[in-house]
């Protein structure tokens, strides 16, 4: 079945560092694929997508672009701000059906 | 106001009581969602429905029922709580894909539930 494997946290950066967490997934076909931030005492909301192979998905300074070769989707960050503390999860979505998450990635930036 | 709204926002209970859980969408969607999340494992699909009439079991359904009492209402039942059904809940929402190739859904805030 479809899955999908984030790396391990939780990550702590400073203010101002480049931010990479990766994503990898497993799928027959060809999925349409999700990052999804959760802040604290919040749901879950869409950071950015990517629906096919090469596509970049970007937001407030965040991007991931959609690796098929390397069945990866990681998320991208150049400088992190203490506002970017939350937990990250990457998911796919295979036939606009259901989503598949990751385990989630908890991020703490600090000043 | 809130698009995708959960009630309660918090709860404790004790093992073997009957919980419900509820969602309300004011986004017009036809599809809804119930999720867990637990540390380190991500969010489960409980259940999920496509319209009023269609209800479909997710990944880890036992222990659970759900009820579609209308298009912008989605509750979840917890017939018999145990203490492993301690967990954040989050309902989600999503409108009818548009040239069918992806799925965005809208979470609520969530509801953590405590069994003791």
């Amino acid at each position: 079945g479809n899955s999908v494997t984030q790396m391990e946290g939780p990550v702590t950066l400073s203010e101002e560092a480049f931010l990479t967490i990766n994503c990898t997934y497993t799928a027959t076909g060809y999925p349409s694929l999700f990052w999804y931030v959760q802040y604290p005492g919040e749901g879950l909301q869409l950071l950015l997508k990517a629906t096919k192979a090469d596509d970049k998905g970007s937001n407030k300074g965040f991007e991931a672009t959609y690796r098929k070769e390397t069945t990866s989707f990681h998320l991208e960050k150049g400088s992190v701000q203490v506002s970017d503390s939350a937990v990250y999860f990457c998911a796919l979505s295979q036939g606009a059906q259901k989503l598949v998450f990751g385990q989630g990635t908890r991020l703490t930036i600090n000043p | 106001d809130a698009d995708v709204t959960q009630t309660p926002r918090n709860r404790i209970t004790k093992t073997g009581k009957r919980i419900m859980l509820e969602c309300s969408q004011t986004k017009g969607h036809d599809r809804m969602y119930w999720y867990r999340q637990d540390p380190g494992l991500g969010l489960r699909l409980i259940y999920y429905s496509f319209d009023v009439k269609d209800i479909n079991k997710g990944e880890i359904s036992d222990g659970y029922s759900v009820s579609r009492q209308a298009q912008a209402k989605f509750s979840l039942s917890l017939e018999s709580a145990i203490p492993n059904q301690t967990a954040l809940y989050f309902c989600a929402t999503s409108d009818l894909p548009r040239g069918g190739t992806y799925n965005e859904q809208f979470f609520g805030p969530g509801t953590r539930l405590t069994v003791l």
